[in-house]
């Protein structure tokens, strides 16, 4: 167990719709990371907060957006749902300063239908 | 850009066999971090080394060792005698220095998948 939670765990909606993911990081981690595991893509960094302030961005689409709230859990929205969107997201999570491992939680797997 | 690439997609071996997966990595940054994480069979994704470019000691922690040679920009892991339990995909990625603008995100190879047969 990495102590990164995400919820939830399996995810089932059609195209068009709306869904939100959920990580809690670390307890005493700072940054948190959101990655796209899809068989066509790999595993795809989108975005990066640190300590509530977007760090860095990746190949993040325009329809998805995440932010990282004051208690330091994140969230990331998609919109607009296509097919394409099935993969597993990944929540990933780090001290940043010092230490640059990133803690993984267990995913959260997206069903586009 | 900074690039990893694991040659190996699938490897297959019988129980107690060494196996040895590739990562080759392109930065153009003089310093970087490069890792191996697994990703056993109920999908998560297992942190298992971090190196630096400055520390080039390759190490053995049990049945686990890693060969780290900046000349050829190598990255190899190995297993020795396996077991079932190793099977799974094993992905090497690098991070280039945290202090960049562009923050410390993780670039991932492709992933070797480990079959260990008893």
């Amino acid at each position: 167990d990495s102590g990164v939670t995400q919820t939830p765990k399996h995810l089932i909606t059609a195209t068009g719709q709306r869904v939100t993911l959920r990580c809690s990081p670390r307890s005493g981690d700072l940054s948190v990371y959101w990655y796209q595991q899809s068989l066509d893509q790999g595993l795809q960094f989108l975005i990066q907060y640190y300590n509530g302030e977007e760090r860095a961005k990746g190949n993040i689409l325009e329809r998805f957006s995440a932010q990282q709230f004051p208690d330091l859990h994140s969230e990331l929205n998609l919109s607009s749902l296509e097919l394409g969107d099935s993969a597993l997201y990944f929540c990933a999570s780090s001290v940043e300063v010092g230490t640059y491992e990133q803690y993984f939680g267990p995913g959260t797997r997206l069903t586009v239908t | 850009a900074q690039k990893v690439t694991q040659a190996q997609t699938e490897i297959s071996v019988v129980e107690k066999e060494d196996v040895t997966l590739d990562c080759v990595y392109e930065t153009r940054d003089t310093t970087y971090y490069l890792f191996w994480y697994k990703q056993p069979p109920s999908g998560e994704l297992v942190f298992l080394i971090r190196r630096n470019s400055f520390d080039e000691q390759n190490e053995i922690s049990g049945r686990y060792s890693w060969n780290f040679q900046k000349s050829t920009s190598s990255f190899n892991f190995t297993i020795t005698a396996s077991q079932v339990v190793d099977s799974a995909v094993y992905f090497c990625a690098l991070s280039e220095s945290p202090y960049k603008a562009a923050g410390n995100k993780l670039t991932f190879g492709g992933g070797t998948r480990v079959l260990v047969k008893p």
